[in-house]
């Protein structure tokens, strides 16, 4: 079962670069996340989906687009990188009914210089 | 405003001795609890969580954590450390087990075992 899958899970960027973290989930979840996590600082969220066709912003979406096309994927695209987003990724699927469980990814580590 | 502080970034524990890692929240409705474990390279994973019911709730590996609605707090124990549960811990607080955008994380606490 493989569950949240991310890609890739290291890259380096040069500043003012774009690139895309894919995710992409088998659990026919509605609901999709992502977040990046800062040494000390907890989880913070960028953006959020709660289906197909719908995003929204979370607390820090500065610097960042989403799309979710299917129930599966939901790719988060770095536009002009920035060493401020310098962070470990993740994606994460579930959230929704009676259980509340967040699945989450292994993570992607972005560097920019 | 929800909000939650875990008092503690790193706690180090000998093998055996017990785990005590502390989380309190402020919600301005009853809130939904959840306790995450990070293991090194890994996402999050759920260990434990409280929604309504018994205050008292037993999660995976043993740990079990009590909501204190009269102190805020639903702090993360177990009563003998394995050197496996070395890892960083997340409290996390909810308004709506429904509705992810709504879920807080704490900074994480780091826990070490001790041989």
């Amino acid at each position: 079962n493989a569950g949240v899958t991310q890609t890739p899970k290291f890259r380096i960027l040069k500043i003012g670069q774009s690139m895309t973290l894919q995710c992409t989930q088998d659990m026919n979840h509605n609901y999709m996340y992502w977040y990046r996590q800062d040494p000390g600082m907890g989880l913070k969220l960028i953006y959020y989906s709660v289906g197909a066709g719908i995003t929204d912003k979370g607390e820090v979406p500065n610097g960042y687009n989403v799309s979710r096309s299917t129930t599966e994927d939901f790719p988060l695209r770095l536009e002009l990188a920035a060493p401020s987003q310098t962070s470990v990724y993740f994606c994460a699927s579930g959230g929704e009914g009676d259980t509340g469980e967040l699945f989450f990814g292994e993570g992607s580590r972005l560097t920019v210089l | 405003a929800q909000s939650v502080t875990q008092l503690g970034s790193h706690v180090s524990v000998s093998e055996g001795a017990l785990v005590l890692l502390r989380c309190n929240y402020s919600s301005s409705v009853p809130p939904y609890l959840f306790w995450y474990v990070q293991y090194p390279n890994q996402g999050l994973q759920l260990l434990l969580k409280y929604t309504t019911g018994a205050t008292l709730v037993k999660g995976i590996n043993g740990f079990e954590a009590e909501f204190k609605k009269s102190e805020t707090s639903f702090h993360l124990t177990k009563p003998s450390a394995h050197m496996s549960d070395a890892a960083e811990y997340f409290c996390a607080v909810s308004e709506s087990w429904s509705s992810a955008s709504k879920i807080i994380f704490g900074s994480g606490t780091r826990l070490s075992i001790r041989p």
